[in-house]
């Protein structure tokens, strides 16, 4: 079974400027979540999407920060403009359902530096 | 008081040894408890989960929840130099589309 991909591994920005981050899910997985994980800290949860809608975008900064899931596959995270703090690796993860039991399967992440 | 607190370490053992790692968290409403490897510039692996209290074994690991204090441990037995990874606790309510709170990962080597 193929796992989460993410594109690219790495982004080197300087801040206001935009990038984006790719995600493809496992098949068959309704669920997606974006995570954030700065330099010595756990993951913490941006968005999370079950097939193309999104259950849960409290924690997303919208005001620089956009996410979409078209067709309830791959999704795309974007930030424009980049700030310095944004700096972090970027967790995709994929789940077969969306309950807080279910197993979460994540991603190798995208690293951002922004300068 | 963070939701959920982690010792960062980082924790150095030698090969053979037993390790326990820690979370304390301060909601006691949450039901459920899992354990994440993660290793450098990978993301994170499922590696144990608990369903409220008690305790839980799968080969070397066992996990344990101590809800009365809030307090969660993973133990690895006999550890060896491909436990080395930062292991993050996570944790969550029990009603659906809740998302996981992780704590900040301890950081573990385990010396040959």
């Amino acid at each position: 079974e193929a796992g989460v991909a993410q594109s690219p591994r790495y982004k080197i920005i300087e801040k206001r400027q935009s990038v984006a981050f790719w995600c493809n899910p496992i098949s068959g997985h309704a669920t997606l979540y974006w995570y954030q994980q700065i330099l010595g800290q756990g993951p913490k949860l941006l968005i999370q999407f079950q097939n193309n809608g999104v259950v849960d975008d409290s924690q997303l900064p919208k005001d620089r920060f956009s996410a979409e899931r078209l067709k309830g596959v791959d999704s795309t995270l974007k930030i424009q403009p980049a700030k310095l703090e944004d700096s972090a690796v970027y967790l995709c993860a994929s789940s077969f359902l969306s309950g807080s039991a279910d197993e979460q399967f994540f991603g190798p992440g995208t690293r951002l530096t922004v300068l | 008081q963070k939701e959920v607190e982690q010792d960062p370490g980082p924790l150095s053992v030698p090969e053979g040894a037993i390790v326990s790692l820690n979370c304390t968290y301060s909601n006691s409403a949450f039901q459920y408890f899992m354990w994440y490897r993660q290793y450098s510039r990978k993301g994170p692996e499922l590696l144990m989960y608990t369903y409220s209290s008690g305790n839980k074994e799968d080969g070397r690991f066992t996990a344990q929840v101590d809800k009365s204090s809030k307090y969660i441990s993973l133990f690895i037995r006999d550890s060896q130099p491909s436990d080395s990874a930062t292991y993050l606790c996570a944790m969550s309510l029990p009603s659906g589309n809740t998302p996981l709170v992780f704590g900040k990962g301890t950081r573990l080597s385990v010396i040959a």
